[in-house]
């Protein structure tokens, strides 16, 4: 079975800052990894994903996402946020074989102030 | 251009009716999915469709149908609402399955409530 957990419901920081969104995961085969960003009454947009090769993979707007196997973790980082970057984010996983459902973290609402 | 469309955007229903949630894609993609979003489950997959066939059912209900007319089509026939049927629904699709669905793309979504 597989699960993710995102430890942080809520992150607050002001523009400008950094940011790193936690992001856990327990499965015991290959899966694939991925973000994705959801703004206020709107649809899921896929931020970026991983599978294998570099830990570290860029993904859109300066967003970028650190595999770690020993940690169970895809932590998803950013250097300088901007106000528009406030959202819920997910994190997911997937498996190789299957279905390819996403199975979603429940989120975490980062919220960027002025 | 919107590439996955959703209608309609928000629907009413009452307690025992029935409800179609249409869904069409525009991206060229062969894998759909339908998903659903509510105060109760943050993020929940219902199910998947490859070439119009049917990969992965995680929806208990009955009551839940999903119905594929056409490649880019796979709409979600709900009968007997009931008021916890309420929530968003999200259409999906993606490309292939060399990713394991990974790289997905939502539609806006489907606001149903049930009362």
């Amino acid at each position: 079975t597989q699960t993710v957990s995102q430890s942080d419901a809520h992150v607050t920081v002001f523009e400008g800052d950094s940011v790193e969104l936690r992001c856990n995961y327990s499965y015991g085969g290959s899966i694939y990894l991925s973000w994705y960003i959801q703004h206020h009454g709107r649809g899921l947009q896929f931020l970026l994903k991983y599978y294998s090769g570099n830990p570290v993979v860029q993904g859109v707007n300066g967003f970028k996402a650190e595999f770690s196997k020993s940690d169970s973790s895809f932590h998803l980082r950013k250097a300088s946020v901007h106000w528009s970057d406030s959202a819920v984010y997910f994190c997911a996983v997937s498996a190789p074989s299957g279905s390819w459902q996403l199975i979603f973290g429940s989120g975490t609402q980062l919220t960027v102030m002025p | 251009d919107p590439k996955i469309i959703q209608k309609p955007k928000y629907l009413v229903a009452v307690t025992g009716s029935e409800k179609i949630l249409i869904c069409e894609q525009y991206l060229g993609h062969n894998a759909m999915y339908w998903y659903r979003q509510s105060a109760k489950k943050p993020l929940e997959f219902m199910f998947s469709y490859s070439y119009q066939k049917l990969m992965d059912n995680q929806t208990a209900s009955s009551r839940f149908q999903p119905q594929s007319s056409k490649k880019n089509h796979l709409d979600l026939q709900i009968t007997a609402l009931k008021p916890d049927d309420s929530a968003t629904y999200f259409c999906a699709s993606s490309q292939d399955r060399d990713w394991g669905g990974s790289e997905q793309y939502f539609g806006p979504g489907t606001r149903l409530t049930v009362l």
